[in-house]
């Protein structure tokens, strides 16, 4: 059964720093992995979509890498800023025959301090 | 503007009295599905539909029910609902896996239940 951890679980920068959240996943046969941002009580909004054969993908500030051999993906943010603050989470989605759901990680619940 | 759209944004129920929580996309996509988010147990899936006429469960479907009669929708029916399914529910769809094809989620914004 996939399972997919993201660490650190929580996160505080001050505004302006580059920073790096982490996802791991232990079945590298996935489809494909996605980034969410979630604002408190609100509901999800996709980032970034990596293809299982591509290895990187950018919006913005954000860039999503994916190295799949390791069971490994980053989202690199640049320049953070305080309306960046919410929690991130990364979802993989399987490529076996019926089971197309996403499995999330906990989220990485970062703070851009101004 | 494609989206995903629950209703009720918030309910407050008591145990026992049925309830139904609509979605509806406008994107025409096969592949539909509910999660629940819970605090230290992240986002699982309750059931999925493949298409029309197509569901099948998830990880936690005990105490759910679901229906896909048109495309569109993908209601969550809580026949008897109890107060360990208070939650954040949240619906999304997105298009089959075909080799190649981008197969982005879309969430809803959340149904926040409480059952007292």
């Amino acid at each position: 059964k996939q399972e997919v951890t993201q660490i650190p679980a929580a996160l505080s920068v001050p505004e302006g720093e580059n920073l790096v959240l982490n996802c791991s996943f232990t079945d590298s046969a996935i489809y494909n992995l996605q980034w969410f941002r979630q604002d408190p009580g609100k509901g999800l909004t996709s980032l970034l979509l990596i293809q299982s054969s591509q290895r990187e993908q950018t919006s913005g500030r954000l860039n999503a890498s994916l190295d799949k051999s390791s069971g490994r993906s980053t989202l690199y943010i640049a320049a953070s800023q305080p309306g960046d603050s919410a929690t991130y989470l990364c979802a993989v989605r399987e490529h076996s025959g019926s089971a197309r759901q996403l499995t999330f990680g906990s989220g990485t619940q970062l703070t851009v301090l101004p | 503007e494609a989206q995903v759209t629950q209703n009720p944004r918030y309910l407050i129920t008591v145990t026992g009295k049925k309830l139904t929580v609509t979605c509806s996309q406008n994107m025409n996509h096969e592949y539909m599905s509910w999660y629940r988010q819970d605090p230290g147990l992240g986002l699982r899936q309750i059931y999925y539909s493949m298409n029309v006429e197509v569901t099948d469960k998830g990880d936690v479907p005990e105490g759910y029910k679901v229906s896909r009669k048109e495309k569109r929708n993908f209601p969550l029916i809580l026949e008897s609902p109890s107060p360990n399914q208070t939650s954040l529910y949240f619906c999304a769809s997105s298009p089959p896996l075909i080799g190649g094809m981008n197969t982005e989620a879309f969430f809803g914004q959340g149904t926040r239940l409480t059952v007292v």
